[in-house]
């Protein structure tokens, strides 16, 4: 089975560009989490939806931030507009227990770099 | 709320030596604890994870933790150490009720020397 499927791997672009992260988690995954991932703050949850349905964005950093997930197969971060300070690398991670720990998977990363 | 202190941002072993990473955490509710193992350019992986049940959890590549709740710890332990293990590991919480969200340590970076 295919993991969690992260796109791009790689972005590099201008200050006041907008970005978009793409996710796409394992089939069967009714949860899905986004972090962002600094030398300085470590791993930081962003946002996570159970059912496509957002539960906590207390941790998207501004306005600029947005997320979304019209399905159950696909999910976006949006960045509008970056700033040097969102260079990171973003993970998306997927989980089937809802309502309780369960495993979350990984995917590979998008290492954005804002110039 | 939860929260984990990962004790040493850097560890080094010797290959075959003891490698010991220490993790204390803090929650209001029992405790999901798990480590986390991440290789450079990739996302994390499940190294092993303690729920409820046995205190001491066995994960893959030889690798235990022993939850200890007088103590709030669950530190990662393997008895000798591997060139493949250097890594960067991660301790993380979650709630045994509610929010399925994980809240993760600072990081460890494990260096083996041979």
């Amino acid at each position: 089975d295919a993991g969690v499927i992260q796109s791009p791997r790689h972005e590099v672009t201008e200050m006041g560009q907008e970005v978009t992260l793409r996710c796409k988690p394992i089939s069967g995954h009714n949860s899905l989490f986004w972090y962002r991932q600094t030398m300085m703050r470590g791993l930081e949850l962003l946002i996570y939806f159970n059912n496509n349905v957002p539960i906590d964005d207390s941790g998207m950093p501004e306005d600029r931030f947005s997320a979304k997930m019209p399905n159950a197969s696909f999910s976006t971060l949006k960045i509008q507009p970056s700033e040097p300070r969102d260079s990171a690398v973003y993970f998306c991670a997927s989980s089937s227990r809802q309502g309780m720990a369960g495993e979350l998977f990984f995917g590979e990363g998008s290492r954005l770099t804002v110039l | 709320a939860q929260s984990v202190t990962q004790l040493g941002s850097h560890v080094s072993v010797s290959e075959g030596a003891l490698v010991l990473l220490r993790c204390n955490y803090s929650s209001s509710v029992p405790p999901y604890l798990f480590w986390y193992v991440q290789y450079p350019n990739q996302g994390l992986q499940l190294l092993l994870k303690y729920t409820t049940g046995a205190t001491l959890v066995k994960g893959i590549n030889g690798f235990e933790a022993e939850f200890k709740k007088s103590e709030t710890s669950f530190h990662l332990t393997k008895p000798s150490a591997h060139m493949s293990d250097a890594a960067e590991y991660f301790c993380a919480v979650s709630a045994q009720t509610g929010a399925n969200n994980l809240f993760f340590g600072t990081g460890t970076r494990l260096t083996v020397i041979p």
